[in-house]
Parts: structure tokens; C-alpha cells; sequence
């Protein structure tokens, strides 16, 4: 079974266009997170949700809108696509915000979502 | 603030074993965790620090030292198939920092 799926795998779209990633968790985690990976490999956060609650909105443009409609899931839109937003995103979920001390708190991440923007 | 150092490429032959240190700067610190990614892959768990010292997983191992804000994490008896990218991220503020990670190539 997987664990965070995100769909589409690949997303091919021009300039101008709108469009959606999906995921979904199936480990019943209470936090639910939006990361960027561009073409040298950095790895960014751009959305974290709790319980359906945004708490974590890095500086992104506001073409970029999550919604969480669950708490298994959480959306990620994107308005007027431009060429820089080409990159692989993941979702993600750790069973709770922050950390608990000596655990930590395991991120698991999606395959990812590799959008090109033509 | 944050900032996030690590080596951005690294290349070990087959059998050796390497090190890859961290740097970190982050406020309100509780651990430093260490992900691995191969190339079209997604980055998995691989072992995380919440006190100094050494923890050992295996051929892995992953090293803290708060008081240097410090880590590094050393892959031992390398395998071709450890070649990928090996993010350290220092939990800090309620959340975890990565940066662009250490590509490993490991050689025959």
C-alpha cells in the first residue's frame, strides 16, 4: 500500500495555464506538507497543514493555493503557470507538528509531481 | 536565522567508506535528521540525531554535536547502490530545514 500518493506523476502545461496536484495519506498522520525541488536538487517547503489548518506558508507566490479538505488529504493549485515554477513537487506527512523530543518526527514523502511548464 | 552547509558532491569508490558533515544554524533546534533520495526517487528517512553522539544503523551511521551545531552522517562498506543525493535536515522552529544536499557517486 502506498503511504503518500500524488497524482499526476508528470505534468506537462504552458505558461498562463491552471493546474492541480492531489495527494492523499494513508498513515492517518496529522500533519500534511507541500515541498519543491528545483533543478540543483534543493529541497524547500513551501505549505505545511495540521489538522486541515495551514500553519506553515513560506514565502510563495499567491498563485500557489493549498487546500486541505481532510486531513488525508491535501490539494495543491496553481494559478497562471509560469516557466520558473518547472520543478518536481512532493507532498508529504508526519504523524504530528514538530518534534517530540527524542523521536524526532519522520517526514514520508509522495513520489512527486514532475510539472514542466512550457 | 537558518543556513544549511554541506558538501554538494562527494564521489568514494565501492568498498570504502565516507563521510559527509553538516553544518547547520537554526533556532529553536531539537535533532538533526539525515534523508537519502535517489535520482527520480523521493527522499526517504534515514536516521535522525536528537542527542550528541554516535547512532548506528547498519553500514549508516549518523553523528551529532550540538554545542558545534555540527553532524555527519558515514556510510560504511559502500555499495554502487548507495549512490544518491543525502540531505541533512536540522529540526528547528517546529520544522525541518533541507537545502540541496550531498550528491554521492560511488565508483567500481
Amino acid at each position: 500500500d502506498t503511504a503518500v500518493s500524488q497524482t499526476p506523476k508528470y505534468l506537462v502545461t504552458q505558461m498562463g495555464n491552471d493546474k492541480s496536484i492531489k495527494c492523499e495519506q494513508n498513515l492517518g498522520h496529522d500533519t500534511m506538507y507541500w515541498y519543491k525541488q528545483d533543478s540543483k536538487k534543493f529541497l524547500k517547503i513551501m505549505f505545511s497543514y495540521n489538522n486541515k489548518e495551514l500553519i506553515i506558508n513560506e514565502t510563495v507566490p499567491n498563485r500557489f493555493s493549498p487546500k486541505s479538505p481532510d486531513k488525508a488529504h491535501l490539494n495543491l493549485h496553481i494559478n497562471s503557470l509560469e516557466l520558473g515554477d518547472s520543478a518536481v513537487y512532493f507532498c508529504a506527512s508526519s504523524q504530528h507538528f514538530g518534534s517530540t523530543g527524542l523521536s524526532g518526527n519522520t517526514i514520508y514523502f509522495g513520489e512527486g509531481s514532475w510539472l514542466t511548464v512550457v | 536565522g537558518q543556513s544549511l552547509e554541506q558538501p554538494s558532491e562527494v564521489t568514494a569508490v565501492e568498498g570504502a567508506i565516507v563521510q559527509i558533515n553538516c553544518t547547520y544554524q537554526t533556532s529553536g533546534f531539537y535533532g538533526l535528521s539525515w534523508y537519502q533520495q535517489h535520482d527520480g526517487g523521493a527522499p526517504t528517512f534515514l536516521s535522525y540525531n536528537a542527542l550528541d553522539g554516535l547512532e548506528e544503523t547498519g553500514r549508516f551511521s549518523s553523528f551529532l554535536s550540538r554545542s558545534d551545531s555540527y553532524g555527519y552522517l558515514l556510510l560504511q562498506e559502500l555499495q554502487m547502490k548507495d549512490s544518491a543525493s543525502y540531505f541533512c535536515a536540522p529540526g528547528g522552529g517546529n520544522m525541518l530545514t533541507f537545502g540541496g544536499g550531498t550528491r554521492l557517486m560511488v565508483k567500481p
